[in-house]
Order: structure tokens, then sequence, then C-alpha cells
């Protein structure tokens, strides 16, 4: 099965720009997909497809991908966007797969 | 409004059953493929099954292959997952979600999950 591969943990200082990335075969193929969870949260869609955001998303947040590797990046890092975040994509037998998950810290 | 209401979770012995139901509504629940995703606590995501809206086609992830069954009923708008021979590593929260084609296929919105158990 495929396999996606973030760093357990980031930090940012407020306002300042970082990058999360996510590592995997399948994303030669298909996009990323990129979810935030707060602590006792669920889940919540913040990227999508090539660089999509669902409403209410701040445009702060972007996507993008080069051969096997995605990127979540956030420009001017907010407090609130203390969480982690979670990469997932599929594979040719329509399985899905997250990655480990990346801690960020809003220093 | 996208709603996904899990209901069923509790605690359960090792080598027991549970299961678990998704209510949904707010959209075409007959045209959607429908996914179970689990979270360990202080865990990561982990997938763990998917079927189709024709109810006919089922995915799963090789750590509960053979002991889960996915299933759905379109008139009631219900998603259902079926666990058996549970074990201690099957204790999660467990979050039923819906690929939006509006949304590349991928999961919006989710709903607040629900806990199993696996305990004695």
């Amino acid at each position: 099965s495929s396999e996606l591969t973030q760093d357990p943990a980031v930090s940012v200082a407020l306002g300042q720009t970082v990058r999360i990335t996510c590592q995997g075969d399948s994303l030669r193929t298909y996009y990323a997909a990129w979810y935030q969870q707060k602590p006792g949260q669920a889940p919540v869609l913040v990227i999508y497809g090539e660089n999509n955001r669902p409403s209410g998303i701040p445009d702060r947040f972007s996507g993008s991908t080069s051969e096997d590797t995605a990127s979540l990046t956030i420009t001017g890092a907010q407090a609130e966007d203390e969480a982690d975040y979670y990469c997932n994509s599929r594979d040719s037998s329509g399985s899905r797969v997250f990655g480990g998950g990346t801690k960020l810290t809003v220093l | 409004e996208v709603q996904l209401v899990e209901s069923g979770g509790g605690l359960v012995q090792p080598g027991g059953s549970l299961r678990l139901s998704c209510a949904a509504s707010g959209f075409t629940f007959s045209s959607s493929w429908m996914h179970w995703v689990r979270q360990a606590p202080g865990k990561g995501l982990v997938w763990v099954s998917r079927i189709n809206p024709d109810e006919n086609k089922s995915t799963y992830a090789d750590s509960v292959k053979g002991r889960f069954t996915i299933s759905r009923d379109n008139a009631k708008s219900t998603l259902y997952l079926q666990m058996n021979s549970l074990r201690a590593e099957d204790t999660a929260v467990y979050y039923c979600a819906r690929a939006a084609h509006d949304y590349g296929g991928n999961y919006h919105p989710w709903g607040q999950g629900t806990l199993v158990t696996v305990s004695s």
C-alpha cells in the first residue's frame, strides 16, 4: 500500500511563513488534500486539488505539488493556526492513505 | 447543510462486536462514496474502509480486512460499520466521511466521531 511521510513537528514565529510537506509516490499521480485538526475537534479540510480552499478557509493557506512531494504553506501564520495537519491521498485501488501528521506550533 | 452524525460507539471486550452507524443529511447520500476513518487516542488519522454508492463495492485497510464490514442503506441515508473480533488496537474515534465530489472527492465536512474502546 502507499505511504505518505510528514515531519512530526514544525514551528513558526507568529506572522511568519511555514511550509509543511508530505512525501509519497502516489503524489506523482494524485493530488494531496490537507486537513487541520485542533485538540478535541474533528478534522477540517483546508486544501484540496491543485490549490483550492473550501469556503471559510483563510487565503493564507495554499498548496502545491512537485513530483512526489506536496506542500501546505501558511503565509503569515496566526496563533489559531496551531494544530495538527494531515495530508491525504489515494492509490490506484481507490484506497486512501493519510500521512502521520505534523504538529504545528506557532511561537 | 451537510451533516454526518456517528453513533454506536462504546466499551467492548476483546473479541467482541460492535456496529457503528452514521446518519447523513443535507446531500444526496445515494450518489456518494462513503468512508470510515479512525483515530486512536493521541495518534494520527487512519483510513479504514469505503463503499460505493450502489452498495456493491467495498475496500478495506489491511488492518481490518476480514473483521470489519462496511454497508449502507440508501433509503435511510445511513452508513454502517460492523466490527467483529475487536482488538485493543481498534480502540479509536471512528469518523464517517463523505467523498465530496465538489471538493475533489475529499472529506468535507466531517462528523464529530464516535469513540470505540476495546478493553477487558
